[in-house]
C-alpha cells in the first residue's frame, strides 16, 4: 500500500464551474477526512466519514461543497459553482483508531485548486 | 475559542542547538490526543509525534519529545540538535472524543547552518 493518494494534484477553473477532487485512503483505514489549507494557515476541518457514513461536516462549509465515500473505500469532495475564494489546497487524511493504536492522520500530497 | 494555539508564527534556531515550539490547547473533554505535524516546503504532512492525555510520561520520537503539562494545557514539541532538513512548517493537533482532529495556525521553523 503507497499510502493516501488524491487526485488530481492541480485544477485550474473558472469561476463558476464545478469541480470534484477524489481521495484513495489507506486500505485499511476506517476514517477519512477532509481539510482545506490556504497559504500560511494551519488545516481547516471540512467533514469526516467513519467507513461510509459521514459523521461530522463543518458549519463554516457552504453547502456549495459536498462529499461522499459511497462504499467506505475511495471518497470524493465537490464544489459547486466554484468561487475565488474556494482557491485553496485540498487535503484528504485516513486514519484507523483503536485499541493500541494512536490513530494519527495520513494525508494525502493535497489537491490544489485554483479558481480564476 | 481557538482549540488549539501556536503562538509562535516564525523560529530561528542554530544548527545542533535544541528548539522549543509551543502549543496550547483547549478542550473540556477528559480523553483527548495531542499530535504535532511536520510539513516541508514540499507540501505533505508528516506525523511526528503523539500524546495521549491519560499518558504519564512525555512522549519521545527520536530527536522530537512531547513536553506535556495538562494543568497549563499545553503541549510543546522539543526539537533536539537541530538539522537543515528540520526546516518545514509544524503543526500542532488535537483529537477529541468526537474524532475529529483541530490544527494550529503552523510555526515557521528554520534552521540556520
Amino acid at each position: 500500500d503507497t499510502g493516501v493518494s488524491q487526485d488530481p494534484r492541480h485544477k485550474i477553473t473558472k469561476r463558476g464551474q464545478n469541480v470534484t477532487f477524489r481521495c484513495d485512503p489507506i486500505s485499511e483505514h476506517n476514517r477519512l477526512y477532509w481539510y482545506r489549507q490556504t497559504l500560511g494557515q494551519g488545516p481547516e476541518f471540512l467533514t469526516y466519514f467513519q467507513n461510509e457514513a459521514q459523521l461530522e461536516k463543518s458549519r463554516l462549509l457552504s453547502d456549495r461543497f459536498s462529499a461522499e465515500r459511497p462504499k467506505g473505500s475511495f471518497s470524493t469532495l465537490e464544489i459547486q459553482r466554484t468561487e475565488q475564494g474556494d482557491s485553496a489546497m485540498y487535503l484528504c487524511a485516513s486514519s484507523l483508531l483503536g485499541t493500541g493504536n494512536t490513530g494519527e492522520l495520513f494525508f494525502g500530497e493535497g489537491s490544489r485548486l485554483t479558481v480564476l | 475559542a481557538q482549540k488549539i494555539t501556536q503562538t509562535q508564527p516564525g523560529m530561528f534556531v542554530q544548527e545542533k542547538e535544541a528548539v522549543t515550539l509551543d502549543c496550547t490547547y483547549d478542550t473540556s473533554d477528559q480523553s483527548y490526543g495531542l499530535f504535532w505535524y511536520k510539513q516541508p516546503s514540499s507540501g505533505e504532512m508528516i506525523f511526528l509525534i503523539y500524546q495521549g492525555s491519560y499518558d504519564e510520561q512525555n512522549a519521545t520520537e527520536g530527536r522530537y519529545s512531547l513536553n506535556f503539562q495538562k494543568a497549563r494545557k499545553s503541549a510543546n514539541l522539543v526539537i533536539s540538535a537541530s538539522q537543515l532538513g528540520d526546516s518545514a512548517m509544524y503543526f500542532c493537533a488535537m483529537r477529541e472524543t468526537g474524532n475529529q482532529f483541530y490544527f494550529g495556525t503552523g510555526t515557521s521553523l528554520t534552521v540556520i547552518p
